[in-house]
């Protein structure tokens, strides 16, 4: 069965330190693979996404995410953090549907990221 | 307007009340979302419209009741909720359903408590 995994569920960081925040999936084809983060009180943003192509994609605020298909990973990444980083973030796949026609778009349970002045 | 809305924002409701949730999307989207957001749990995908047509139901039960009267509005309503049912819910539209290319976009949410 599809599934992601986002192995921390609590970062901390210092302003201007580099962030990288893990996903891992489980899916047997190439799954379209998102990047969400939701700041207080807000719904989900979109930071990028990625489902051919480079495997490393750019996307808003300055994150960046890396595909690599030998560890089934699709890690996010940022060069110098910034105290408005603060948020919780989503990875998520798209999976084809199966032969029933079922919907399969899977969110992982989320990283809270802390940055630190 | 832009982008997805949702009102109320904040709700508070009894167990034996009646409310309803709304939500408008101004993106010219064909598919909607109801997504339940718990503490410490994944987001659970509870409905999906295609084209105002209720194209899955993820075994939510029916004190839940969603409404799709047109391509631009959904509702959810809500009625004899338990305490487990507070959460913040939200809403979400695509370009299409199943085609998984195209990222969702979030309402704020509507932050509701069962009491």
């Amino acid at each position: 069965a599809q599934s992601v995994t986002q192995p921390d569920i609590h970062i901390t960081v210092s302003e201007g330190a580099s962030l990288e925040l893990r996903c891992n999936y489980s899916y047997g084809a190439t799954p379209y693979l998102f990047w969400y983060v939701q700041s207080p009180g807000q719904g989900l943003q979109l930071l990028l996404k990625y489902f051919s192509g480079d495997t490393l994609v750019q996307g808003i605020k300055g994150f960046e995410a890396e595909f690599k298909r030998s560890q089934s990973s699709f890690n996010l990444r940022k060069p110098s953090v910034h105290w408005s980083d603060a948020a919780e973030y989503f990875c998520a796949v798209g999976a084809r549907p199966g032969t029933s026609g079922t919907y399969k778009y899977i969110f992982g349970t989320g990283t809270r990221l802390k940055v630190l002045a | 307007e832009t982008g997805v809305t949702q009102t109320p924002r904040h709700l508070v409701m009894g167990m034996t009340n009646k409310k309803s949730l709304k939500c408008e999307q101004h993106l010219g989207h064909n598919a909607m979302y109801w997504y339940k957001q718990s503490a410490k749990k994944p987001l659970e995908l509870m409905f999906v419209y295609s084209l105002e047509e209720r194209v899955e139901n993820n075994s939510v039960p029916s004190r839940f009741s969603p409404e799709c009267p047109n391509s631009s509005h959904l509702f959810l309503h809500l009625h004899t909720l338990q305490p487990e049912d507070s959460a913040l819910y939200l809403c979400a539209s695509s370009q299409a359903s199943y085609d998984y290319r195209y990222e969702q976009y979030f309402g704020p949410g509507t932050r509701l408590t069962v009491t």
